[in-house]
C-alpha cells in the first residue's frame, strides 16, 4: 500500500527559528507536494516537485523553501518561522497522472510561539 | 478560472441515513477529474471516490455514490446507510486533463452522524 511518513508529528518552534518538516514516500511516485491546512482555508499547495533536484512554486510560497534530495524525500524549510506559519502542515505523492489519487501523510502540526 | 465550491459548512443527520454532499466546480477544460477525500478526526486524509469528466456513468465505491450532473457542473456525495464513523470533513477537488501536479480543492464539508 502507498504510504507516505512524515517527521516530526508535532513540532513547536519560536518566531525567528529554523524548521525543518521532512517527508518520505515508499510508493515510487514521481511527484511530491507540501500543503497547509488551515480553518476556512482548506489546502494550500505551498511547494510541488516532479523528481528529485527539481522544485516548483505552489500557491502560497512566501517563506517557504523546500528541497527534493531524492525521489523519496522531500523536505520543507522554514528559516525565519513567523506565527503565521503556524498549521497542519501535509506531504503528499502522486504518480503525476491527472487521473490517479494523491497519497497523504499523516500530517505536521507546527506552532510557532 | 479554476475553482471548486463546497457550500455546505456542516451537515448532521442520524445514523443509517443517506446523505447529500454537495459541490460545484469551474474549469474551461474538457478533460477533467473530480476527486472526494475524506479527513478524519485523527487528520488523515484519505482518497474516497472519482469521476471522470468523459464518463457519463456515476462512480460507486462501496456506499459511496457520485451523483455528475456536469450541465450544471455539479458533483454530489451521497453516502447511504451512514455510520459513526463516517463522521469526518469532506473535501471535493478537482484536477483538470492538462494539469499534471495541481488539485484545486474546495473549502470541505463537516459531517456529523448521530446516533
Amino acid at each position: 500500500e502507498a504510504a507516505v511518513t512524515q517527521s516530526p508529528r508535532n513540532k513547536v518552534t519560536v518566531t525567528g527559528g529554523n524548521v525543518t518538516l521532512s517527508c518520505r514516500q515508499t510508493n515510487s511516485h514521481n511527484y511530491m507536494y507540501w500543503y497547509r491546512q488551515d480553518t476556512g482555508h482548506g489546502l494550500r499547495l505551498i511547494h510541488y516537485s516532479y523528481g528529485a533536484g527539481n522544485l516548483q512554486i505552489g500557491d502560497v510560497p512566501d517563506g517557504y523553501k523546500a528541497t527534493r534530495t531524492t525521489q523519496e524525500d522531500f523536505f520543507l524549510l522554514l528559516e525565519l518561522a513567523s506565527p503565521s506559519q503556524t498549521s497542519l502542515y501535509f506531504c503528499a505523492s502522486s504518480d503525476g497522472t491527472a487521473n490517479t489519487e494523491v497519497f497523504f501523510g499523516k500530517g505536521t502540526r507546527l506552532t510557532v510561539v | 478560472a479554476q475553482k471548486v465550491t463546497q457550500t455546505q459548512t456542516s451537515i448532521s443527520v442520524v445514523e443509517k441515513t443517506t446523505v447529500t454532499m454537495d459541490c460545484v466546480y469551474e474549469t474551461r477544460d474538457s478533460s477533467y477529474f473530480l476527486f472526494w477525500y475524506k479527513q478524519t478526526a485523527s487528520g488523515e486524509i484519505v482518497f474516497l471516490i472519482r469521476q471522470d469528466s468523459y464518463k457519463k456513468e456515476n462512480a460507486t465505491v462501496g456506499h459511496y455514490s457520485l451523483n455528475f450532473q456536469k450541465p450544471k457542473s455539479s458533483i454530489g456525495l451521497i453516502i447511504t446507510a451512514t455510520q459513526i464513523e463516517d463522521s469526518a470533513v469532506y473535501f471535493c477537488a478537482m484536477r483538470e486533463g492538462d494539469s499534471n501536479y495541481q488539485l484545486i480543492w474546495g473549502s470541505g464539508t463537516k459531517l456529523i452522524i448521530k446516533p
